[in-house]
């Protein structure tokens, strides 16, 4: 079965810092990886997705990630943060083929950006 | 609103009661999944459905829950003799059918017993 880790519980930032935020995933097979984002009061939305070609992936609102096999990693970057960042971010993972596209999620990173 | 709806969105009840919640996917997705989310951690996959039919159920799913797809459209996530390790924000998302489909998830029902 896959896992996900994410190291950084919280992080706090103040604005136009650059961001990362590590993501591993524990699982033998091919995988679908994905970061989402959870602004407070509002429901999950996908910020990107990786499933095969360029390793470095671009989402919404300036957002990427870079898959790195070797390494099981798919971290979360940022070059200049703002305020409207502040937000809990999921790493999520899911095996293919046959895996049902059922997410594994990460426990979670809450960014505070401060002004 | 095209999203993943779900009903209610906050649910009290006290301990030994039966709770049933409600979701309406985006219409054109076929799957559908419910997912369990406690306090600082990550949602946790509990059971999907490929249409009217329940494909897969976690080891989480003990047997006081039960979920039904029975039109292929909406959801129901029904928890009987509710326990208080129950408590829970319980997430709802669809997807069209397809390994690199993404999930859309609603805002959730969020279940407290008392």
């Amino acid at each position: 079965a896959q896992s996900v880790s994410q190291h950084n519980h919280h992080v706090i930032l103040s604005e136009a810092a650059s961001l990362e935020l590590g993501c591993n995933y524990s699982y033998g097979g091919t995988v679908n990886l994905f970061w989402y984002v959870q602004y407070p009061g509002q429901h999950l939305q996908l910020l990107l997705k990786y499933f095969s070609g360029d390793p470095l992936v671009k989402g919404i609102k300036g957002f990427e990630a870079e898959f790195i096999k070797s390494k099981f990693s798919f971290n979360l970057r940022k070059p200049s943060v703002q305020w409207s960042d502040t937000a809990e971010y999921f790493c999520a993972v899911n095996a293919r083929p046959g895996g049902g596209n059922k997410l594994t999620f990460g426990t979670g990173t809450q960014l505070k950006v401060e002004l | 609103d095209t999203g993943v709806s779900q009903n209610p969105r906050h649910k009290i009840t006290k301990r030994g009661q039966n709770v049933t919640f409600r979701c309406d996917p985006i219409s054109e997705h076929n799957r559908l999944y419910w997912y369990r989310q406690t306090l600082g951690q990550g949602p946790e996959f509990l059971t999907y459905f490929q249409n009217e039919a329940q494909l897969e159920k976690s080891r989480l799913l003990s047997d006081r829950f039960s979920a039904e797809r029975p039109k292929g459209s909406f959801s129901t996530l029904e928890i009987q003799r509710t326990e208080q390790g129950d408590s829970a924000m319980y997430l709802c998302a669809s997807s069209l059918q397809g390994e690199n489909q993404p999930q859309h998830f609603g805002d959730g029902t969020r279940l407290s017993i008392l």
